[in-house]
């Protein structure tokens, strides 16, 4: 039984440049968030999916958007990077039913700014 | 919107003792308070979770206990293992949200 799967594992990029992260959710699970977890501290709610369309978001920017495709899976995608977006970027899957269900994370995406 | 805070930052003890980390949340709307582990180089890990209408669960040598009325929420480990080390998050979910603590980084000495 697969878990989720993100991809890359580790991303470098330059201030102002855009880029796309991806997210398999685990088999089954029809719910996808995104969270930024920055060094020693807890992940951050970035927004939900579900039915294709973002149910709820937490308090990050318009440069962070994301999608989620017919078979479930994601993108989150960021523009006009900053050095503050450094961070490690995990994704969690769940069933339908709201935020609060059981989720299940992946390993995530280390993202570097320089 | 919640704020979640735990404590502590840092716990280290003796292989085989109990570990308690303790977690405050403001929203009383609040329904759902998981715990996560998280090792280096691993996303989190769901390791126990409880809902506002249930005061205490347990699951082998782990239990988290709920107080509403004073809005905290503790993970307590018994007979603790090296394995056990790894940093520890609570979270708690209101109906539109959902916020983490900043983690509890715990080490079991053998």
């Amino acid at each position: 039984d697969a878990g989720v799967t993100q991809s890359p594992t580790h991303l470098i990029k330059t201030r102002g440049q855009q880029v796309t992260l991806r997210c398999s959710p685990k088999s089954g699970h029809d719910t996808v968030s995104w969270y930024q977890q920055a060094l020693g501290q807890g992940p951050q709610f970035i927004f939900q999916y579900y039915e294709e369309e973002e149910r709820q978001r937490g308090n990050f920017p318009d440069r962070f958007s994301g999608h989620q495709f017919p078979n479930y899976s994601s993108e989150l995608n960021v523009n006009a990077l900053l050095l503050g977006d450094s961070a490690l970027y995990l994704c969690a899957s769940s069933l339908a039913g709201g935020v609060n269900q059981p989720q299940h994370f992946g390993d995530g995406t280390r993202l570097s700014i320089l | 919107g919640e704020n979640v805070e735990q404590h502590p930052s840092t716990l280290s003890v003796q292989e085989g003792d109990s570990a308690v980390i303790k977690c405050t949340y403001s929203d009383s709307a609040s329904n759902y308070f998981p715990w996560y582990k998280q090792e280096l180089g691993k996303g989190p890990q769901l390791i126990i979770d409880i809902r506002s209408n249930v005061g205490e669960k347990k699951d082998q040598r782990i239990a988290v206990t709920l107080n509403k009325t004073a809005k905290h929420f503790s993970l307590h480990i018994t007979e603790t293992q090296p394995e056990d080390s790894a940093v520890y998050f609570c979270a708690a979910y209101p109906p539109d949200d959902m916020r983490f603590g900043a983690g509890t980084r715990l080490t079991v000495k053998p």
